[in-house]
């Protein structure tokens, strides 16, 4: 079974310090999202890349907000100032398409902690 | 707005019942997604559809166009199938907007 992997899986940091977090998208999936789920919320999306640019992005995803494809199989989420409010599990997922039948793979999630 | 509502909120049934969970939309679709988040926090697609009725094994999922709504279903229930249900829709773009989700408790 195919797998989109993330690391870390929980990073504590200090507010106003820059996280990167990490995933290794399915290799012949062609569009790449990340969601977050702040505890005891819904799983909100933040953006979507397609092609080595951003397809759509949410009001969530503001200018401390970057995301990357750097090797052609990394794909990245920087945050380059933290807020305490930031803190939340954030996925990676990965599909083939958007729809036509594909479905959508989610990593484990990696946990943030902005102390 | 697009927004998808599910229910029930927590759901606590006996080890070999029938389980039904609902999630209704707000406007039309263009598909969605029933998913499963385990106590960890991992979330697994268990059906994409955006007509008719989908079954795999001890799930079965339907979704009414018409009626903005649709179901998932569990026949013989199991203590392993405790975990939250999620179901998710695209509306037309490529993003999914999520339901609060449905945690199951199955009681053995």
């Amino acid at each position: 079974e195919p797998e989109v992997t993330q690391t870390p899986s929980h990073q504590v940091t200090q507010m106003g310090q820059e996280v990167i977090l990490r995933c290794v998208p399915i290799s012949n999936h062609l569009y790449f999202y990340w969601y977050r789920q702040i505890l005891g919320q819904k799983v909100e999306f933040l953006v979507s890349f397609y092609n080595n640019e951003i397809s759509e992005k949410s009001e969530i995803f503001d200018d401390q907000f970057s995301v990357e494809r750097p090797d052609g199989s990394n794909f990245t989420l920087k945050i380059r100032s933290t807020k305490l409010e930031d803190s939340a599990m954030y996925f990676c997922a990965s599909s083939v398409t958007v729809l036509g039948g594909n479905t959508i793979y989610f990593g484990e999630g990696s946990w943030l902690t902005v102390v | 707005k697009n927004e998808v509502e599910q229910s029930p909120q927590n759901l606590t049934a006996q080890e070999g019942e029938f389980i039904t969970i609902n999630c209704s939309y707000s406007v039309g679709i263009s598909a969605l997604h029933w998913l499963q988040q385990h106590p960890g926090g991992g979330i697994v697609s268990l059906f994409m559809l955006s007509s008719g009725k989908k079954k795999h094994g001890r799930l079965i999922a339907t979704i009414n166009i018409q009626e903005k709504h649709s179901s998932l279903h569990i026949t013989a229930s199991h203590p392993r199938d405790s975990a939250v249900y999620i179901c998710a829709a695209y509306f037309g773009n490529e993003k999914l907007t999520f339901g609060t989700g449905t945690r199951l408790t199955i009681i053995p």
